[in-house]
């Protein structure tokens, strides 16, 4: 089966502008997590979709990230507008069912805000 | 609360050798505890999990890990290193329902396999 894929792999952007992360799970993966690494910190969760529905956003750390799931498939994240302390990787997970804590992770966007 | 701490952020082993990664945690409530690897320009890929089963567990690659609730541990470990093994390693832990179910992550450790 065709892994979780996020895109685009690398994006680098000036502050103040926006941009939009993509995460296409594996089909029938009805879990969907975000989480980010900063450099030099550890990896954090941002949030949790259950189909189409934000189960655990208790990670987003502000406004200006928005995440959608529309129609229980891919989901986006939004960074609007970018800071500097935005940097980092953000990586995409999937699991078919809730407890399932063997989640396939995608490669990962590295942003880069300057 | 959940917390991970994994000690030394960079370990160097010789080819052959034992591969020793700690990880302690902190829990509240009963853990399920994760072990992933990240080899160059690739995603996170599950090696082993403990989820209140075995306390040994077997993953991927020849790894295992113990987890050991008096010393609140889940070391991973490898009796003989491969240069394929050089990656880095993190280890996780989240608990077991509602908005515990999230991964709490350690800082990660990048290992070093030496020919």
């Amino acid at each position: 089966e065709a892994g979780v894929t996020q895109f685009p792999s690398h994006s680098v952007i000036e502050k103040g502008q926006t941009v939009t992360l993509r995460c296409d799970p594996i089909s029938g993966h009805d879990n969907l997590y975000w989480y980010r690494r900063v450099m030099g910190k550890e990896i954090k969760f941002l949030l949790h979709f259950v189909k189409e529905s934000k189960q655990d956003e208790s990670g987003m750390p502000n406004n200006r990230f928005l995440a959608e799931r529309t129609g229980g498939t891919y989901s986006t994240l939004k960074v609007q507008p970018a800071e500097l302390e935005d940097s980092g990787v953000y990586f995409c997970a999937s699991s078919k069912e809730i407890g399932d804590y063997g989640y396939t992770f995608g490669s990962g966007t590295r942003l880069t805000v300057v | 609360a959940q917390s991970v701490t994994q000690l030394g952020s960079h370990v160097s082993v010789s080819e052959g050798a034992l591969v020793l990664l700690r990880c302690n945690y902190s829990s509240s409530v009963p853990p399920y505890l994760f072990w992933y690897v990240q080899y160059p320009n690739q995603g996170l890929q599950l090696l082993l999990k403990y989820t209140s089963a075995a306390t040994l567990v077997k993953g991927i690659n020849g790894f295992e890990a113990e987890f050991k609730k008096s010393e609140t541990s889940f070391h991973l470990t490898k009796p003989s290193a491969h240069m394929s093994d050089a990656a880095e390693y993190f280890c996780a832990v989240s608990g077991n329902a509602g908005n515990n179910r999230k991964l709490i992550w350690g800082l990660g450790t990048s290992l070093a396999v030496n020919p």
